[in-house]
């Protein structure tokens, strides 16, 4: 299995300009979740989905738009790239839907830097 | 609601010394607990985990963990500190109600940083 991967790893933009994050899982994970990491503040939620078709929003969710057509997949949209969206950003998954008792798998990570 | 306070942001040890990770929790609800570990430029991985079972968590590369409700506490421990045990270590608490669908809410994290 290759877990949950992540592309690209990095990526720069000038503001204003969209890009799609893509998150994808081969475990068959009911849950799925997008994080950012900045200095000093963990990760916080941004969005995240307890099966296909259906999403909802976390902590942070303002200027980014997801979907989850299939359960593997589960892109990450930057409407319009500001430079507060500069961050290191996690996708995640878990067994289990909306149950709390089971670990996450997290992604490798995509570094974006926003000019 | 739930939160998560890791009470010290960077930990400095000697290798061969004990490790303590301190981390208070608030739930409204009985929660699971986690700690997480993250080496540099890394993603997050699994060190332990507790749902409600025992009390002491033991868990990968000789971690655990033991909840304690009176105190709110989760806090991480290691007997005898490596030097690949320097990176960073957060703390995870989430619970499942009708309306929180099983979220995490994460600490800070800490910077555990290993002496020679």
């Amino acid at each position: 299995n290759a877990g949950v991967t992540q592309t690209p790893k990095f990526q720069v933009l000038k503001t204003g300009q969209s890009m799609t994050l893509q998150c994808a899982q081969d475990m068959n994970h009911e849950y799925m979740s997008w994080y950012r990491q900045d200095p000093g503040m963990g990760l916080r939620l941004i969005h995240y989905s307890v099966g296909a078709g259906i999403t909802d929003q976390g902590e942070v969710p303002n200027g980014y738009n997801v979907s989850r057509s299939t359960t593997e997949d589960f892109p990450l949209r930057l409407l319009s790239a500001a430079p507060s969206q500069t961050s290191v950003y996690f996708c995640a998954s878990r067994d289990g839907g909306v149950s709390s008792y089971n670990e996450q798998f997290f992604g490798p990570g995509t570094r974006l830097t926003v000019l | 609601a739930q939160s998560v306070t890791q009470l010290d942001s960077h930990v400095s040890v000697s290798e061969g010394t004990p490790v303590l990770l301190r981390c208070n929790y608030s739930s409204s609800y009985s929660p699971s607990l986690f700690w997480y570990v993250q080496h540099p430029n890394k993603g997050l991985q699994l060190l332990l985990k507790y749902t409600s079972a025992a009390t002491l968590v033991k868990g990968i590369n000789g971690f655990e963990a033991e909840f304690k409700k009176s105190e709110t506490s989760f806090h991480l421990t290691k007997p005898s500190a490596h030097m690949s045990d320097a990176a960073e270590y957060f703390c995870v608490v989430s619970y499942r109600t009708n309306t929180n669908a099983g979220k995490s809410t994460f600490g800070d994290g800490t910077t555990l940083t290993v002496k020679p």
